[in-house]
């Protein structure tokens, strides 16, 4: 069984550009949730999707846009980067949406906008 | 909204010691707990969960219970080892109009041989 993986694991961008990161979910998951991750501050939510759509999404500005393809992948765009966008982003599958759900998750990515 | 607090960190240990790591919500519905643990230089993996009120859950020795009167899902274990070593985060999720997980700050435990 294969894990959850991300791409890249660093990343370095300058402040006003844009990113995208990437996730493959655990075979199966047809759910993909992403995290931002501050220094020693606790996984913030960013946003899930179900079969291709949102179906949850916390306090992040609209210029956090995601997408899930039918192979249950998915990315994570983020345009107009800040200084204060620099955190490890976290990418979690789970089997189904719900509150009750584990979810299993990536190693992450690293960004440091400059 | 939604919060959950945990107690500050780190938590420093003498191996074979008892482990308390607390955690406190609020939610606005009735909401599912969780402990995760993250492992130096690994990502997150559930350690335990519970679901509804006086659920306990429970793996590797660790136990928590969901107490709904008191709103506290606390970590316990018996005698940690030094593989213990690691950050705990407490997390809830409720699903209202979609789902809105919650994650606390964690707490960071060292455990001495």
């Amino acid at each position: 069984e294969t894990g959850v993986t991300q791409s890249p694991t660093h990343l370095i961008k300058t402040r006003g550009q844009q990113v995208t990161l990437r996730c493959s979910s655990q075979s199966g998951h047809n759910t993909v949730s992403w995290y931002q991750q501050a220094l020693g501050q606790g996984p913030q939510f960013i946003f899930q999707y179900y079969r291709e759509e949102e179906n949850g999404r916390g306090n992040f500005p609209p210029r956090f846009s995601g997408l899930q393809f039918p192979n249950y992948s998915s990315e994570l765009n983020v345009n107009a980067l800040e200084l204060d966008d620099s955190a490890l982003y976290l990418c979690a599958s789970s089997l189904v949406p719900g509150p009750q759900e584990t979810q299993y998750f990536g190693p992450g990515t690293r960004l440091l906008v400059l | 909204g939604d919060s959950v607090t945990q107690m500050e960190g780190p938590v420093t240990l003498s191996e074979e010691a008892f482990l308390t790591i607390n955690c406190t919500y609020t939610a606005t519905g009735y909401p599912s707990l969780f402990w995760y643990v993250q492992y130096p230089g690994e990502g997150l993996q559930l350690l335990l969960k519970a679901t509804k009120a006086d659920d306990k859950g429970s793996n590797k020795g660790f136990e928590a219970t969901y107490r709904k009167e008191t709103t506290s899902f606390h970590l316990e274990k018996g005698s940690v080892q030094v593989s213990d070593s690691a950050v705990y985060f407490c997390a809830l999720s409720v699903s209202s109009g979609g789902y809105i997980p919650t994650f606390g700050r964690g707490t960071s435990l060292i455990v001495h041989p």
